[in-house]
């Protein structure tokens, strides 16, 4: 079984500072981990993906995360924060065993940005 | 080239009647999903297509969920007897399928509005 926390559902910056949004996974394989974003009234694009290989990610729109196995993390981060990222973010988790590749979807959280 | 498409965009039907809804996945993609998105409930997965394997139905919330993949491409997500719990997003996404199936990206489709009044 595998599992998503993302604590909190809002996040507020100003614009030009740091973003953080955590995300936190559970599973009993080796995890693949996914961030998505959500534009209002738009399907999900992917942000960036980790699949086993460098545990820093680096995505579109300056974005990157760090895989921690120790901490079972894959918090996403970006430096300045710009108002084109408000949005809806979604960490996800996967695995690459068995047939079933469905994705397990945290609660989502919204980040605004103030400017 | 086309991304995931779904159809309609938008849809209000009225208590205990049957609602369809299309997704056409990229083309090429053997891989298919259907998740529905609740306020505040995040994604929730409902089925999965590959290939001609048979579907995983695991996360259909009842037995008046139904989904269907013709040709290894359309699919038709049907709801019968709505009820207004069923009142979300129902989004589709596809994806390629390699080795590990997991690590491929998902492309999602702009979703369906489902209004049940």
């Amino acid at each position: 079984a595998q599992s998503v926390t993302q604590l909190g559902s809002h996040v507020s910056v100003s614009e030009g500072a740091l973003v953080l949004l955590r995300c936190n996974y559970s599973s009993s394989v080796p995890p693949y981990l996914f961030w998505y974003v959500q534009y209002p009234n738009q399907g999900l694009q992917l942000l960036l993906k980790y699949t086993s290989a460098a545990t820093l990610v680096k995505g579109i729109n300056g974005f990157e995360a760090e895989f921690k196995k120790s901490e079972t993390s894959f918090h996403l981060t970006k430096p300045s924060a710009h108002m084109s990222d408000a949005a809806e973010y979604f960490c996800a988790v996967g695995t690459a065993t068995g047939a079933n590749s469905k994705l397990t979807f945290g609660k989502g959280i919204t980040l605004s940005v103030r400017p | 080239g086309a991304g995931v498409s779904q159809s309609p965009s938008n849809k209000v039907t009225e208590k205990g009647k049957d609602v369809e809804l299309r997704c056409d996945p990229i083309s090429g993609h053997t891989a298919l999903y259907w998740y529905r998105q609740s306020l505040g409930q995040g994604l929730e997965f409902l089925i999965y297509f590959q290939g001609n394997s048979a579907p995983d139905k695991s996360g259909l919330p009842s037995d008046r969920f139904s989904a269907e993949r013709t040709g290894g491409s359309v699919s038709t997500l049907t709801i019968q007897r709505t009820q207004q719990e069923d009142s979300a997003v129902y989004l589709c996404a596809s994806s390629s399928r390699g080795l590990a199936g997991g690590r491929n990206e998902q492309f999602f489709g702009p979703g369906t509005r489902l209004t049940v009044l």
